[in-house]
């Protein structure tokens, strides 16, 4: 299996934006796909496949990929964007899912 | 829409078996694929497996030696068995719907402690 590497935290100021990355191997050939996590609650999808948004989640959420690394973008952060979030992609073998060790965002 | 709900003990002893089972609401099990997911308190996501609409499974390899995940298409449910715990197991398992490769809908978590 592969690993998929997050910085531990990062924060950014209300309305300004954020860029979350995951690196590993598998993006290279993978999508990877994004989870919210607020405190005490289940994950939530935000990002799947090439840049795309399940039903309700807003449009300041978008995703990219350059080479081995995976971003997530948070444009115009929000309090309630406060959480943390995992990356999570296929193996290099295609065989099995990983996630990625997760980043703790703060809004100040 | 579709609905998921962890239930099992919450505690378990050492050496012994985890036993959870999900139940599925507003969706037909058959339909999809499913699976678990785990977290130890503090600390990140991990995948367990999954289990396709026809009973197949595919396993984390690391838990694959001690994992058992299984379809009950009567009564929508699918269930994990995690044989041989040890404190490491302590974790909140969630379960998940698992289409085109995503968890796209979870249910809510059980907390799970391997105790004596």
């Amino acid at each position: 299996s592969s690993e998929l590497t997050q910085d531990p935290a990062v924060s950014v100021a209300l309305g300004q934006t954020v860029r979350i990355t995951c690196q590993g191997d598998s993006l290279g050939t993978y999508f990877a796909t994004w989870y919210q996590q607020k405190s005490g609650q289940a994950p939530v999808l935000v990002i799947y496949g090439k840049n795309n948004r399940p039903s309700g989640i807003p449009d300041r959420f978008s995703g990219s990929t350059s080479g081995n690394t995976a971003s997530l973008t948070i444009t115009g952060a929000q309090a309630e964007d406060e959480a943390d979030y995992y990356c999570y992609s296929r193996d290099s073998g295609g065989d099995h899912v990983v996630f990625g060790t997760g980043t703790k965002v703060t809004v100040l | 829409q579709v609905q998921l709900q962890e239930s099992g003990p919450g505690l378990v002893k050492p050496s012994e078996t985890l036993s959870l089972t999900c139940t599925v609401s507003g969706d037909s099990i058959s339909s999809y694929y499913w699976s678990w997911i785990r977290q130890p308190p503090g600390k990140g996501l991990e995948w367990i497996g999954y289990v396709s609409d026809s009973g197949s499974t595919n396993y984390n390899p690391s838990l694959m030696s001690r994992l058992t995940i299984s379809l009950d298409t009567s009564k929508n449910q699918f269930s994990l068995k995690l044989i041989s715990v040890t404190p490491s197991d302590t974790a909140i398992y969630y379960c998940a719907r698992f289409r085109n490769w995503n968890c796209d809908c979870w249910g809510q978590g059980t907390l799970v402690t391997v105790s004596s």
